[in-house]
């Protein structure tokens, strides 16, 4: 079956260390998106990637860090710089020239 | 820049219609898109449609879209106790390729 995965489903961490979340793709898409999502506040993208090793930050990069080495995968790094780094996070992934976007089951980091 | 607006919550008994609202801000978006967030999971795409219609019907889903005031909604039909979830609507940004997306609308359906 075509689709994204993430991995874990939940995570834990303590305040301080740097936490990185998988994204992984069979669609064969060009294009892939991080997204985090807290209550209220719809979802916030944080890096795109429209190619192999190029990405863009979004609206909220900060303290996040990311690398598009291959294709099918999105790596997400939240680094110790992100003040608040407590969320939901969706990865999701779209064929060039193609604005509709498919969504993984996204990754629920705690950090305490 | 870019922002799309919905109301954060509505309620509904199972066998009305449910009409989710959306303004947005990009007049020149080609298409427009409704998202379903169930609880705990990612994002589906329900439906989208192209910005020279007016209406688009996919079976119990009815999209109307108001170019001149940048208003689309949903009209949820038939509405039941599994269509309760949040619902998202989504707007291209143009010359990028990417979507920008609305709080959501929390849809409770109540038997």
């Amino acid at each position: 079956d075509g689709g994204i995965t993430q991995s874990p489903k939940y995570l834990f961490r303590k305040e301080g260390q740097n936490v990185t979340l998988s994204c992984e793709q069979n669609l064969n898409h060009d294009a892939m998106y991080w997204y985090r999502q807290d209550p209220g506040q719809g979802l916030r993208l944080i890096y795109y990637s429209q190619i192999v090793n190029d990405f863009q930050k979004g609206d909220i990069a900060e303290g996040y860090s990311v690398s598009r080495e291959k294709k099918e995968s999105f790596p997400l790094t939240v680094t110790s710089a992100q003040k608040n780094p407590t969320a939901f996070y969706l990865c999701a992934s779209s064929s060039e020239g193609f604005y509709e976007q498919y969504f993984g089951p996204g990754t629920r980091l705690t950090v305490t | 820049g870019e922002d799309v607006e919905q109301s954060l919550f509505l309620s509904v008994r199972e066998g009305d219609s449910s009409v989710i609202n959306c303004t947005y801000t990009d007049s020149s978006s080609t298409y427009l898109y409704w998202y379903k967030q169930e609880p705990g999971a990612g994002l589906q795409l329900l439906t989208y449609i192209f910005s020279n219609m007016d209406m688009k019907q996919d079976q119990r889903l009815t999209v109307l879209l108001n170019k001149k005031d940048k208003h689309l909604s949903l009209r949820i039909a038939d509405t039941q106790t599994g269509d309760s979830a949040i619902y998202f609507c989504a707007e291209e940004v143009t010359g990028f390729q990417k979507l920008v997306f609305g709080t959501g609308t929390r849809l409770l359906v109540s038997p």
